[in-house]
């Protein structure tokens, strides 16, 4: 069954640094998320694209994060700069269009020091 | 923001027991979903159940939704260590809308 890949899988920065992470959706699924998952808790939304469009960034901290999907297919997601508080875990999602159930990488660790 | 609460937020039963889970969410949904996530990994769906439906079955899961008390409950019946994990229920205000998870239960399955 395909996958949604995410890379790095592990990523360990100082805080004021900057960091990006990636994603590679399973193709043919136009709608990818980004969601950030803090220890103990559920995934939070962090944006949502339909295509290489943003339909949903109400919840991106924009002054320090930036995701882009030029292409409409994998995705980046930066944050700069990291601070102590970015320590969670990232995830990505794809689904088609609709109330399809999502479909979610392994996410990438980030711990800010 | 979370809508969805889930309780208990923690359950540890033994091998062979049956679990259940509950979600209380706010408002009005299009359909609510339940996932598991395994400890590092990612979520992996489990099932949908629409805002018109009562009751849901797949394999060894039984989902049941009460619209009028805003309430879900999830049931692994015979379980096994193998569905140690936690467990989120997901909703959806509109069907194209983001899902907004809970903060989960963690289910301890001991063999």
């Amino acid at each position: 069954e395909a996958e949604v890949a995410q890379s790095p899988r592990y990523k360990i920065t100082e805080k004021s640094q900057a960091v990006a992470f990636w994603c590679d959706p399973i193709s043919g699924h136009a709608t990818l998320y980004w969601y950030r998952q803090i220890l103990g808790q559920g995934p939070e939304l962090l944006v949502q694209f339909q295509d290489e469009s943003v339909v949903d960034d109400s919840q991106l901290p924009k002054d320090r994060f930036s995701a882009e999907r030029l292409k409409g297919v994998d995705s980046t997601l930066k944050i700069q700069p990291a601070e102590l508080g970015d320590s969670a875990m990232y995830l990505c999602a794809s689904s088609h269009a609709g109330d399809s159930p999502l479909h979610f990488g392994n996410g990438t660790r980030l711990t800010v020091t | 923001s979370q809508q969805g609460e889930e309780d208990p937020q923690a359950l540890s039963i033994q091998e062979g027991e049956n679990a259940t889970m509950n979600c209380s969410y706010k408002t009005s949904i299009n359909n609510l979903q339940w996932y598991r996530q395994n400890s590092g990994r990612g979520l992996v769906h489990l099932i949908l159940i629409r805002s018109n439906e009562r009751e849901k079955h797949s394999g060894r899961l039984r989902v049941t939704l009460d619209t009028s008390k805003k309430s879900s409950s999830l049931l692994i019946t015979a379980s096994r260590a193998a569905d140690t994990a936690s467990y989120f229920c997901a909703t959806d205000p509109s069907g194209n809308t983001p899902l907004v998870f809970g903060k989960g239960t963690r289910l301890s399955v001991i063999a």
